[in-house]
């Protein structure tokens, strides 16, 4: 199976900031690469798609890119609403295998 | 809109069974693969089962497979998941979701999940 390692597991950053999370993959996924948000309680909500697509809906102070084995998901200027936790997830090696990464938790400092 | 609502979830006994279901709305259902996809208290994202649109391709994780049973009914836009031979480490939060996906030389490959329900908790214990 392959492995996605996100790091930092946890960030505290304030309103404003320009923050990045890393999703690396064991081997390479070409750009199979996808980010979801979670709040507390909540189902997760599509970020982004194949490493860089912005799902509709989706505030353009988030992006992603990267391609092969590394990733990143960039929030531009950080809103109170953004805290949450942030999971990668691959597609490349389906059926069946889809991973996620652990998460990154995203606290205000 | 899209609208996805779990039933189903609640106490079991480990070794016992519990069928969740998934009721679709707003959205072609017929159209769309569909998954399972977990989360035990405090901990990450699982992936679980998913069915093909027809319910002719189906796949299991590794650590539900021989247990669980993924199926569909399309006349009643509804996806179930029959789970047997409950564990303990089956205790989670259990989403279904849409999946959206794309066709390489394999066939119609999952990529990504774009509506997701907002879960239903199975807790396995004694």
């Amino acid at each position: 199976d392959i492995q996605m390692t996100q790091s930092p597991s946890s960030l505290s950053a304030s309103v404003g900031d320009r923050v990045t999370i890393t999703c690396r993959a064991s081997q390479s996924i070409s750009s199979y690469l996808n980010w979801y948000q979670q709040k507390p309680g909540k189902a997760p909500k599509l970020l982004i798609y194949a490493a860089s697509s912005l799902q509709s809906g989706v505030p353009s102070r988030f992006s992603g890119s990267g391609s092969g084995t590394d990733f990143t998901l960039t929030i531009s200027s950080l809103q109170p609403e953004d805290f949450a936790t942030y999971y990668c997830q691959q597609s490349y090696s389906t059926p069946p295998g889809i991973t996620f990464g652990q998460g990154t938790r995203l606290e205000i400092k | 809109q899209v609208q996805l609502v779990e039933s189903g979830g609640g106490l079991v006994k480990p070794g016992g069974s519990l069928r969740l279901s998934c009721a679709a709305s707003g959205f072609t259902f017929s159209d769309y693969y569909m998954s399972w996809i977990r989360q035990a208290p405090g901990k990450g994202l699982e992936w679980v089962s998913y069915i093909s649109s027809s319910g002719s391709t189906i796949y299991y994780a590794d650590s539900v497979k021989g247990r669980f049973t993924i199926s569909r009914d399309n006349a009643k836009n509804s996806l179930y998941l029959q789970m047997n031979s409950l564990r303990a480490e089956d205790t989670a939060v259990y989403y279904c979701a849409r999946a959206m996906g794309y066709y390489d030389s394999s066939g119609y490959e999952i990529d990504y999940f774009d509506y997701w329900g907002q879960g239903t908790l199975v807790t396995v214990s004694s």
